[in-house]
């Protein structure tokens, strides 16, 4: 089955810091990946997401390739701000149906 | 552009009772999903559906019944809440596409006591 591991939290860095959150994962076919971030008392908004290796997903200075060859989708950004607190999802889906597998989740804490 | 909305966003119910939560999506997707989440575990899959009148169990599904009558609604009903349904539950949507942008509703919070 499909299964999606993450490093656990909370990680707290300051503002600036360089940011990394691993994520590794186990699939059958051919996974597309996403990271998903949750703020405090509100819903999952995507991220950003790649469907095949090799892919960059980018987006508000968020980075992730997936990497076939490590099973891996780690999520950088080159310096965090404060307002980039929240949790991170890691996720997959395979073939149809569109059914996320989730780890569980990176709560990351950003401060002065 | 009202996307997906949840409700009740807030349900404090007594064990034993009958609780459903709404989901309306304006998209028109074809997936629809229900997802719980628990400190420690995620989100974890309760029911899906593929359309109107398809759907089908995820990975945590006792205790919960679900239908799709209507492509843009798709309600989640604990038939005798427990308290270990206690959670925060939300819902989502897709296109059918596979890779397709997976959309969440706000979430809505379950308390059973």
């Amino acid at each position: 089955g499909n299964s999606v591991t993450q490093m656990e939290g909370p990680v707290t860095l300051s503002e600036e810091a360089f940011l990394t959150i691993n994520c590794t994962y186990t699939a059958t076919g051919y996974p597309s990946l996403f990271w998903y971030v949750q703020y405090p008392g509100e819903g999952l908004q995507l991220l950003l997401k790649a469907t095949k290796a090799d892919d960059k997903g980018s987006n508000k200075g968020f980075e992730a390739t997936y990497r076939k060859e490590t099973t891996s989708f780690h999520l950088e950004k080159g310096s965090v701000q404060v307002s980039d607190s929240a949790v991170y999802f890691c996720a997959l889906t395979t073939g149809g149906g569109n059914k996320l597998t989730f780890g569980t989740g990176t709560q990351l804490k950003v401060e002065l | 552009d009202a996307g997906i909305t949840q409700s009740p966003r807030y349900k404090i119910t007594e064990t034993g009772r009958q609780v459903t939560l709404m989901c309306h999506q304006t998209w028109s997707h074809s997936y629809m999903f229900w997802y719980r989440q628990d400190l420690g575990h995620g989100l974890r899959l309760i029911y899906y559906s593929a359309a109107a009148d398809i759907t089908d169990k995820g990975e945590v599904p006792d205790g919960y019944v679900v239908s799709r009558s209507k492509t843009e609604n798709f309600p989640l009903t604990l038939e005798s809440a427990t308290r270990s349904q206690t959670s925060v539950y939300f819902c989502a949507s897709s296109e059918w596409s596979s890779g397709n942008t997976i959309y969440f509703g706000e979430g809505s919070w379950l308390t059973v006591v």
